[in-house]
C-alpha cells in the first residue's frame, strides 16, 4: 500500500539554525500539506500546497516557514531561523484531491524537531 | 468548519464495538463528516468520511443522523491496537480549488481494555 514517507525522524539543532524536514507524498497525489503537533498539544495546520504554489496557510506560516517541490517527488517544509518554540512533530500528508471522494488526506510518520 | 463536540475519553472491552459520539449541530449542507484516529505520537490515520448516508469501509462504520447534527463511529470489534485519540472533524467537501487544512480538535482518547 502506498505511503507517505518523512525524513529525518528526529532532527536536532541549534537555534538560530535553517532546518529542512522532508516528504515524499503518495505519488499520485496533487495536494500536500503540513502539520505540527507541539508535544501535548493538538495537531495545527500549518499549509497547504497545489499546482505549484501555497493553496492555503494558517497563522503559524510566518516568513520564517517556506515550502517547495523541488522535484517531482519530494515536498519540503524549510525553517529558516529555528526558534526553541518550533520544536514539535512535523506531519507531512497528501491527498488526491481536495474535495467530494477521495480527498481523505493521507500522514507520514513525522519528523521530531528538536531545537536547543 | 463546524465545530465538533468528543468526550474526552472512553473505555471498551476488548472484542466489544467501540461506539464513539460527535455532535456537530452547526454543520451546514456542504460540510462532511470525517474520522481520524492518532496512535501515540504517529502520524493521524484517516478511518472513514461521509456527506449524509452512513458508510461503511474495512475499519469501521460511519452513522449519521438524519439530521446531520450528530454522528457515531463504529469499530465493529475492537482490538488493543485500536486504542488511539479519535478525532471527529467537519469541513466543507467541494472538489476542485484550493486545498484546505484539516482542523483538530481534542478527539477522544480511547483505551481499550483487554
Amino acid at each position: 500500500e502506498p505511503e507517505v514517507t518523512q525524513t529525518p525522524s528526529h532532527q536536532v539543532t541549534q537555534m538560530g539554525q535553517e532546518v529542512i524536514l522532508r516528504c515524499v507524498p503518495i505519488s499520485n497525489h496533487l495536494y500536500f500539506y503540513w502539520y505540527r503537533q507541539i508535544l501535548g498539544q493538538k495537531v495545527e495546520f500549518l499549509v497547504s500546497f497545489y499546482n505549484n504554489e501555497i493553496s492555503e496557510k494558517s497563522e503559524i506560516f510566518d516568513d520564517q516557514f517556506s515550502v517547495e517541490r523541488p522535484d517531482g517527488s519530494n515536498f519540503t517544509l524549510k525553517i529558516r531561523s529555528t526558534k526553541l518554540e518550533d520544536s514539535a512533530m512535523y506531519f507531512c500528508a497528501s491527498s488526491l484531491t481536495s474535495g467530494g471522494r477521495n480527498n481523505e488526506q493521507f500522514f507520514g510518520p513525522g519528523t521530531r524537531l528538536t531545537v536547543l | 468548519d463546524a465545530k465538533t463536540t468528543q468526550p474526552t475519553s472512553m473505555d471498551c472491552a476488548e472484542g466489544r464495538a467501540a461506539n464513539l459520539p460527535c455532535n456537530h449541530s452547526t454543520i451546514s449542507g456542504n460540510e462532511y463528516v470525517y474520522w481520524y484516529r492518532q496512535i501515540h505520537s504517529q502520524g493521524p490515520q484517516y478511518i472513514i468520511h461521509g456527506l449524509k448516508n452512513n458508510e461503511t469501509n474495512e475499519m469501521a462504520s460511519l452513522i449519521i443522523t438524519e439530521d446531520r447534527k450528530s454522528s457515531t463511529l463504529i469499530l465493529p470489534h475492537a482490538t488493543l491496537r485500536d486504542t488511539a485519540v479519535y478525532y471527529c472533524i467537519v469541513r466543507v467537501g467541494f472538489a476542485g480549488g484550493g486545498a484546505d487544512g484539516l482542523t483538530f480538535g481534542k478527539g477522544t482518547h480511547l483505551i481499550i481494555q483487554p
